[in-house]
């Protein structure tokens, strides 16, 4: 079945810093890859798609400056959360969806807890 | 804007009780839905899909139907086991993107 890896799992890291996460389709190529972000005991929230060779498309109020998305290959997306603060502080899980259409399901990855102190 | 609505949790169930989550869509034309399944500390895994009206949907003992005349994708299950305890997603994806839209989750809790 199509594997996603995401890494690290957990991250801590101290304010002011920045962190990199890299998403992963292990056994598939992926031109679209999504980005959520959830908090506790909440649903997740798409934060930006991320396509290989071209810019992010970021949802509305996700600042781009601050989450900095790169796809450069089918198969690794990479989220950088740039300049952390303890907000930021949040459990985030990378998305591929298989080649096969827009209607194809989408497999996570096992999501990366951050958090900032 | 399409949207994705499940019945509040948490549900808590004893060992062999049915279970049904409750969920409803409002989307134009016909997205294709899922139930995604989150377990503690996890990332999602893809519990069941149907890409058209009145497709079944089934895996490990759930099932889900795809209802347009409701707007409904209701995941069942006869017997649930302590081991189905985890947070449950229902989605929708339409054309629009490919965009994956979530309810909010329903936590099920199963007690032996």
């Amino acid at each position: 079945g199509a594997v996603v890896s995401q890494h690290p799992s957990r991250v801590i890291c101290k304010s002011g810093t920045s962190v990199k996460i890299e998403c992963r389709s292990l056994d598939f190529q992926a031109t679209t890859m999504f980005w959520y972000r959830q908090f506790p005991k909440q649903s997740l929230m798409l934060m930006a798609t991320s396509n290989e060779g071209s810019k992010a498309t970021y949802e509305q109020g996700v600042e781009k400056d601050k989450f900095l998305i790169n796809h450069a290959s089918l198969t690794l997306s990479t989220l950088t959360v740039t300049s952390a603060h303890p907000e930021d502080s949040s459990f985030y899980i990378c998305s591929a969806r298989v080649v096969g259409g827009s209607n194809s399901p989408l497999h996570f990855g096992n999501g990366t807890r951050l958090t900032v102190t | 804007g399409d949207s994705v609505t499940q019945m509040e949790g948490p549900v808590t169930l004893s060992e062999e009780a049915f279970l049904t989550i409750n969920c409803t869509y409002t989307a134009t034309g016909y997205p294709s839905l899922f139930w995604y399944v989150q377990y503690p500390g996890e990332g999602l895994q893809l519990l069941l899909k149907a890409t058209k009206a009145d497709d079944k949907g089934s895996n490990k003992g759930f099932e889900a139907t795809y209802r347009k005349e409701t707007t409904s994708f209701h995941l069942e299950k006869g017997s649930v086991q302590v081991s189905d305890s985890a947070v449950y997603f229902c989605a929708l994806i339409y054309n629009q993107g490919g965009k994956l839209i979530f309810g909010q989750g329903t936590e099920l809790s199963v007690k032996p």
